[in-house]
C-alpha cells in the first residue's frame, strides 16, 4: 500500500457519459498530481494542485476539470466521454517541492469507455 | 522544456543476464532524476533516484548514476530475474516552475526463465 488511495480501481461507462475519479493523497502531501497512461501516448501529465490550488496544467482536454479539496483529497472530473478517453488514470502525490522526493502514485483507476 | 529519452522498444532477456536500459535527459537548471518501475496490473513505484550530478541511486540490485557531461541516468542490473518483469520509467524534476516529473515512454523488459 503506497498510501494514495484512488477509487474506483475500474469504472466502465457509455460515450458521452460522465465520470469522477477519486484521489486520496498520501499523509502530509500537499500536492497532487493526475496522470493519464495509454498505449499509445504513455504517461501523460494532466494536472496538478498545491494545497487547493491549481499549479500546473498539462495536457488536459476541455472536457476534463479536477479541483483538490480542503482535507487534500482531489477528483478528476471527466465529461462527454469518447471511445479515445479509456486509459488508466493514476494520481501521484508529494510534499510541496518534488524535486529531490518523487511521487508516490495509486494503483490507479482503469476507465473503460464503451 | 524538460524532456527524456528512453531507448527505443521492449527488451527480452534470459534469467541471470545483464539489464542495461539507457535514458537521456534535457532539462533546465539542475534536475533530479528518477527511475520508476510498473508491474503488470499495478501503479508506478520509485526504484532509485539521484538528486545530483555523479551521485548513484541503487535499490533492489539495480543502479544509476547521474552523468551530467553525457546528460544520462543509465540504469543497470547485473543478474536480472523473471520477478524484474516489468516496465521502467525514466523521469526527471526540477526545482524550477511547478515540480511535476516529466516521463519517458518506458521500457517493458521481460525476463525469460
Amino acid at each position: 500500500d503506497s498510501g494514495v488511495t484512488q477509487t474506483p480501481k475500474h469504472l466502465i461507462t457509455a460515450t458521452g457519459q460522465r465520470v469522477t475519479l477519486r484521489c486520496s493523497p498520501r499523509s502530509g502531501d500537499l500536492s497532487v498530481y493526475w496522470y493519464q497512461q495509454s498505449l499509445d501516448q504513455g504517461l501523460q501529465f494532466l494536472i496538478q494542485y498545491y494545497n487547493g490550488e491549481e499549479r500546473a496544467k498539462g495536457n488536459i482536454l476541455e472536457r476534463f476539470s479536477a479541483q483538490q479539496f480542503p482535507d487534500l483529497h482531489s477528483e478528476l472530473n471527466l465529461s462527454s466521454l469518447e471511445l479515445g478517453d479509456s486509459a488508466l488514470y493514476f494520481c501521484a502525490s508529494s510534499p510541496r517541492d518534488a524535486g529531490g522526493y518523487g511521487y508516490t502514485f495509486g494503483s490507479g483507476t482503469r476507465l473503460t469507455v464503451v | 522544456g524538460n524532456s527524456v529519452t528512453q531507448m527505443e522498444g521492449p527488451v527480452t532477456l534470459s534469467e541471470e543476464a545483464f539489464l542495461t536500459i539507457n535514458c537521456t535527459y534535457t532539462a533546465t537548471g539542475y534536475p533530479s532524476l528518477f527511475w520508476y518501475v510498473q508491474y503488470p496490473g499495478e501503479g508506478l513505484q520509485l526504484l532509485l533516484k539521484a538528486t545530483k550530478a555523479d551521485d548513484k541511486g541503487s535499490n533492489k540490485g539495480f543502479e544509476a548514476t547521474y552523468r551530467k557531461e553525457t546528460t544520462s541516468f543509465h540504469l543497470e542490473k547485473g543478474s536480472v530475474q523473471v520477478s524484474d518483469s516489468a516496465v521502467y520509467f525514466c523521469a526527471l524534476s526540477t526545482s524550477y516552475g511547478n515540480n511535476r516529473l516529466a516521463f519517458g515512454k518506458g521500457n517493458q523488459v521481460v525476463v525469460i526463465p
